[in-house]
This record gives C-alpha cells, structure tokens and sequence, in this order.
C-alpha cells in the first residue's frame, strides 16, 4: 500500500520569506501524480499544485515550487515570498497512474504560520 | 457555477442514531469520495465510487454505509456502529476515464459532525 508522510506538524515563516514543506512518499508504481493541497481556516481543500512522476521537470505555480526527487521518493513544496494567506494546513497526496478515477492518499499535514 | 455542494455544515447525532451527510455534485465526474479528516491525522478514506451503482470500502469502512444511485449524488450514512463519529467530513469528486489521468480532486466545504 502508499504511503505517504510529513514529518513537520507545524511550521512558521516570516512574511516576505521563504520556507519548505518537506513530504515523502512510498510506492512500487512507476505511473502516479503526486499533489499539494492547501486547507485554509475556511477548511475549504484547494490545489496548489500537481506533479507527473514521469516528468523530471519540477512543476510551479507562481510562488509555489516543488522538488521532485524520484529516486529518493520526496516531494517537498517550496513558498516564496510568503503572504499571510498563505497560512493554511498543507497536505500532500499521491495518486496511482492508471486512471483518474484512483484514490488520492494523503499525509498528516503541515500547519503554516505566517508571521507579519 | 459547477461544484460540490455538502450539506448540512454542521450535523448533531445523539447516541445511537444513525444520520446521512448529503454530497451533491453538477461537474459530471464519475468518480467520488468520502473523507474524515481528524486532527493530526490527514484525511482518511471511507468509501468510493467510480461508477453509478457501484462503490469501494476505504480504509475506514467500519460503521459507514453509502449509496449511488445517482451519477450526481454519493450520501454518507453514519451509523450507531461507527463508535466514534465526531470529525469533518469531506466530499470529493473527480473524473474517471483511462485518457484523463492524475486529475485532481474537487473537495466539497466539509460537514462537521458532532456526537452529542
């Protein structure tokens, strides 16, 4: 079975700098997504960014950044610039490949604080 | 707007009472899902559906039944077997056919149930 784990319950940042979320993964699949997700106060899940396991290209969105490192099974989500919308609960999630219609997986979760 | 519609957002059971979290979706996905989220625990999965009339035990089955006999509709019964109910329940939706792959999830606002 996947797992996938974040080995920092909390983490806290300054506005305006930079901070990682780490989260790595366990599988035997060669096809699978990986995800980020964002759970703000509102508890409202949304996405922040989506990852191919067969791109080596790290994906980004904005501010948002991941590394992908296949072989080590980690995938860690690097802010910048943080604002103070950005503190939320974070989760990773992984997905098997082979269709969409596959369960998503997720760890524990990493709470952010954004300090003014 | 198309989306994912839970209801009610907040839900009282007393001991020994069954009751049903509704999940209503207007995207046209084939695929959804039921979560408890509990604190330090990520989201867990209790059942799936990838098709009309057809669904999947998750992980955390036990005291949970579903239904779908709807394409648009996936309700969650808790039961007086599920020991302890009190969490925040989120719904989910995705596409499922074999050339859309790793979709994402579209999450619903959550129901929090409390045992009372």
């Amino acid at each position: 079975a996947q797992t996938v784990t974040q080995s920092q319950p909390e983490m806290s940042v300054q506005e305006a700098e930079t901070v990682t979320l780490s989260c790595t993964y366990d599988t035997s699949e060669s096809d699978y997504y990986l995800f980020w997700y964002k759970q703000p106060p509102s508890r409202q899940m949304i996405l922040v960014i989506r990852q191919e396991a067969y791109k080596q290209q790290n994906a980004t969105e904005n501010r948002f950044s991941v590394n992908f490192q296949k072989a080590a099974k980690s995938f860690s989500l690097k802010i910048s610039d943080s604002q103070l919308g950005d503190a939320a609960m974070y989760f990773c999630a992984y997905r098997r490949g082979e269709t969409s219609g596959s369960r998503l997986t997720f760890g524990e979760g990493t709470q952010l604080t954004v300090n003014p | 707007d198309g989306g994912i519609t839970q209801s009610p957002k907040y839900l009282f059971r007393k001991e020994g009472q069954n009751v049903t979290l509704s999940c209503e979706q207007n995207l046209n996905h084939d695929a959804m899902y039921w979560y408890r989220q509990d604190p330090g625990q990520g989201l867990r999965l209790i059942y799936y559906s990838q098709i009309v009339n057809d669904f999947q035990k998750g992980d955390i089955a036990e005291g949970y039944s579903v239904s779908r006999e709807k394409k648009e509709s996936f309700p969650l019964t808790v039961t007086s077997a599920q020991k302890n109910p009190t969490a925040f329940y989120l719904c989910a939706s995705s596409m499922y056919s074999p050339g859309v792959k790793g979709s994402g999830y579209t999450f619903g606002s959550g129901t929090r149930l409390t045992v009372v």
